[in-house]
């Protein structure tokens, strides 16, 4: 089984929809949490980091981490065609070494 | 406050030369991540450096790969003899501390291995 688990997608959605996008990981070491955007060729960008359970928001982004299900999420609220990118879902436990989802490309259509 | 910057951006080398990537944290930062990204694939980590120090190279292959971060100046990920297999994306990050998670990354070079 793989320490973490992320659907590559592609999802469509038309513009101004609600996103939901899923991780599932394995080991319960991970203490932190993290969600990047990776626009095509171009390096990955931190957009949300927690490191508890429950909803974390920031503008039309909410990560939501369930530590009991070993389970995060990641919505975007009123999406825009600027929104079109892979979301990739990162973990670190108290070191340094971050694992990594493949990633889930999104696709808005205006 | 720029960024962290790295170049080539894109690299091109025959089999058998080598390449050598740099990468400049963000200012402040002193812990430098070197990944590999194949394409529809995550990102493998690859080493961990501070200045002077390589503090986990777990993730890197043992033969033609070495990375080093000087006191003065960029860390460089060095590929010798390179193979078709090694074509990839190579992205660094950095952080102002360890252990944070909080990973800042560089816009990638690009190898192909012709």
């Amino acid at each position: 089984q793989k320490e973490v688990e992320q659907d590559p997608g592609p999802l469509s959605v038309p513009e101004g929809a609600i996103v939901s996008l899923n991780c599932t990981y394995s080991n319960s070491a991970f203490q932190y949490f993290m969600w990047y955007r990776q626009y095509s060729r171009k390096g990955p960008e931190l957009l949300m980091y927690t490191y508890s359970s429950g909803n974390k928001e920031d503008g039309r982004f909410t990560a939501q981490v369930d530590k009991s299900s070993k389970y995060i999420s990641l919505f975007i609220r009123d999406s825009q065609p600027s929104d079109s990118a892979t979301y990739l879902c990162a973990w670190g436990d108290s070191n340094y070494q971050l694992i990594w989802g493949a990633g889930t490309k999104l696709i808005i259509k205006p | 406050n720029a960024g962290v910057m790295q170049n080539p951006r894109h690299l091109v080398r025959r089999r058998g030369q080598e390449a050598r990537l740099r990468c400049s944290p963000m200012k402040g930062h002193s812990h430098v991540y070197w990944y590999r990204q194949l394409p529809e694939e995550g990102l493998k980590f690859m080493v961990y450096l501070q200045k002077e120090n390589i503090i986990d190279e777990s993730g890197m292959p043992k033969e033609r790969f070495s990375a080093e971060f000087p006191k003065e100046g960029p860390s460089i990920l060095r590929i010798q003899q390179v193979v078709r297999g090694d074509s990839a994306a190579y992205f660094c990050a950095s952080s102002p501390a360890a252990g944070t998670g909080e990973q800042f990354f560089g816009p990638g070079t690009r190898l192909t291995v012709l």
